[in-house]
Formats: C-alpha cells, structure tokens, sequence
C-alpha cells in the first residue's frame, strides 16, 4: 500500500548545527501532513504542521517544507540542542482521517 | 497537566489470556485513535471513534476490539494476546480528522 517514507533511518549532528530531515510521501491525495517527535518511552509529540496550499510553514527554532511537485517534505531544526534527540516522524493524511506515519528517523545530537 | 491518559502505562499478560487498555482524555475531543507501535517502528493505526462512529483498519486482526462508552474515555480490548501482540500500544485524540492529533504516553503490554 501507499505509505509515508523517510530518507535516512539516522542523523548525527554537533549541537548548534542546523538538522534536516527528510520524507518522501506517495499519496498525491494526501492534504495534510504533521512532523512528531517521540522520545523514548512516550508518545509521539506534535512539531509542526502544513496543509497542502502550503510549501512552508515555520515555528519556532523548526521550519517545515513541502514540495507537492516531488513529494518531499522536510523539517528543519535550527541551532540543534540535546534536547532534540528523538526518533521524528512525518506523517500524512490521505483524505482526511487516519494518519500514516513514516518510518522514522531518529536524530543524535553531540555536544 | 495530562491530556491524554494511559493506564496502564506496563501492561502484563499471560498468553491467550483477555486484557483490556484503557485511555482517557480531558480535551473533549471527536476523534479518539488506537495505534500499536512495534520496536523500532512507526505506529500503526487499529481503529478510531469519530464520536461515536467506529472505524475499523482492514488489516487490523479480529483479536482485536474497542469500545468507547463516552467521549472521554476509549478502550482497547484483545481477547486472546498472542507474543506477536507484544507492543506499546498508543491513544491519540483530535478535534476532527485533519487536525493534529494528541497522544498519550502509551501501553507497553508484554505477553508471558
């Protein structure tokens, strides 16, 4: 079936580097698209979100884009912090209702 | 401050044996979501209530049953755990579809 995908399982970063991380989606339906990040043993936390009349949308110290034309999607994350060591996940919604989640990419800040 | 709750949050059970998860929430949202989450994978969604209305994944196995007696609380029933049910199994709520969802911190439910 259709699903959300990411680039890279992993990213290492220095701590005050800029991080970004990739999605590749297949659901030309899909109208709405969220970033989380889920820490070991919690539940995924809502980053950021855009819709589809969108390709950009910011927040603070993250910036989500979107390219409807390739299908890309990416979360950048400025000045990275150790505190930003998570597994992130994109996610989309092809229709409106369920979420399908991508596979993960979990980032490792060093300070 | 929780908004969405889990109990609880480590789950055992014997194999073959019912148990039930339980979630709840103060947001009074519509939508309430069941996902699993498999080592190193992403969640999966089982099913979720748009207020009432139950909606069941294609591929979510029949073992598996949810109940929602009001808006603020969702439950996640399997009647006979298999050791491939081992999971954190994770509640989400929403306003509608196409807004953020809101999850709670899980079930991690090991099966003896």
């Amino acid at each position: 079936g259709e699903s959300v995908g990411l680039h890279l399982p992993t990213l290492s970063v220095q701590e005050g580097d800029n991080s970004i991380i990739n999605c590749a989606y297949s659901n030309s339906a899909s109208d709405y698209f969220i970033w989380y990040k889920q820490e070991s043993g919690k539940g995924p936390q809502f980053i950021i979100d855009i819709r589809s009349n969108m390709d950009k949308r910011q927040g603070q110290r993250v910036t989500v884009l979107l390219n409807k034309t390739v299908k890309h999607l990416s979360l950048q994350i400025a000045a990275t912090q150790p505190g930003d060591s998570a597994v992130y996940f994109c996610a989309e919604t092809p229709g409106g209702t369920a979420l399908i989640f991508g596979k993960g990419t979990t980032l490792s800040v060093s300070s | 401050d929780a908004m969405v709750i889990q109990n609880p949050r480590y789950q055992v059970t014997q194999f073959g044996k019912p148990v039930t998860l339980s979630c709840s929430q103060t947001l009074n949202h519509n939508v309430m979501y069941w996902y699993q989450q498999k080592s190193s994978q992403a969640p999966k969604l089982l099913f979720h209530y748009y207020d009432k209305d139950f909606n069941n994944e294609a591929d979510t196995p029949d073992n598996f049953q949810s109940r929602r007696p009001n808006t603020s609380f969702c439950f996640l029933d399997i009647r006979s755990p298999g050791l491939g049910d081992a999971a954190m199994y994770l509640c989400a709520t929403s306003w509608r579809g196409d807004q953020p969802q809101h999850f709670g911190d899980g079930t991690r439910l090991s099966i003896l």
